[in-house]
């Protein structure tokens, strides 16, 4: 059972359309990271959210955490060739000092 | 350059022989961890060290796995007898404190035939 389901698994888009993707969980976290990983790198991370509720946004990428802490969304605006990649959840549960990852969801926006 | 290094980027081996990667963390790091990724999954949990202390094994890490920081700055994966099912990426990485972004490195390819 994976503690962290992202949705969609793929995700194709022309360039300058609107995205949302989805990390859900039935456990709660004390926080939960963003990352995104081109092919043959490690992850980077994108960024970090702590408070249920909490929304931050990164130029065109707004992030929400869940108000109980057990779900986070990242949106993209005006999607570009450039946002390709696979973008990865991570949540920390607080006890334990790894950080569990979800499958990710690959996007690809053409141009 | 003072990111997460590790080393070899690819290794290529047969079936049954043993291999190693190292990894070398940033300086101020005390804590390591090493994941593995297979094609079309997230980073799996392997292993961490708060300095030189491996204070966590995830299930995954089987006995023909070991892994070390003898001085609490770089850590070995060393893999025995491996499986064609050990082929994977392994991700190093590190981060300062319990809580807080995890630095990787540009992992460890490893095929086996």
């Amino acid at each position: 059972t994976q503690l962290l389901e992202q949705s969609p698994q793929f995700l194709s888009i022309q360039e300058g359309e609107n995205l949302t993707v989805y990390c859900n969980s039935s456990s709660v976290f004390s926080s939960l990271q963003w990352y995104r990983q081109e092919p043959g790198e490690g992850p980077v991370l994108l960024v970090t959210v702590v408070t249920g509720g909490e929304v931050k946004k990164l130029k065109r990428l707004t992030f929400q955490f869940g108000d109980a802490r057990k779900d986070s969304s990242l949106h993209i605006t005006a999607a570009q060739p450039g946002d390709t990649g696979l973008y990865l959840c991570a949540g920390d549960q607080g006890g334990s000092e790894k950080l569990v990852f979800g499958k990710g969801t690959k996007l690809t926006v053409n141009p | 350059d003072t990111g997460v290094s590790q080393d070899p980027r690819h290794k290529i081996t047969k079936r049954g022989q043993n291999v190693t990667f190292r990894c070398d963390p940033i300086s101020e790091h005390n804590r390591l961890y090493w994941y593995r990724q297979t094609l079309g999954q997230g980073p799996e949990f392997l292993t961490y060290f708060q300095n030189e202390a491996q204070l966590e094994k995830s299930r995954l890490l089987s006995d023909r796995f070991s892994a070390e920081r003898p001085k609490g700055s770089f850590s070995t994966l060393e893999i025995q007898r491996t499986e064609q099912g050990d082929s994977a990426m392994y991700l190093c990485a590190s981060r300062r404190r319990n809580t807080g972004e995890l630095f990787f490195g540009e992992g460890s390819r490893l095929t086996v035939l």
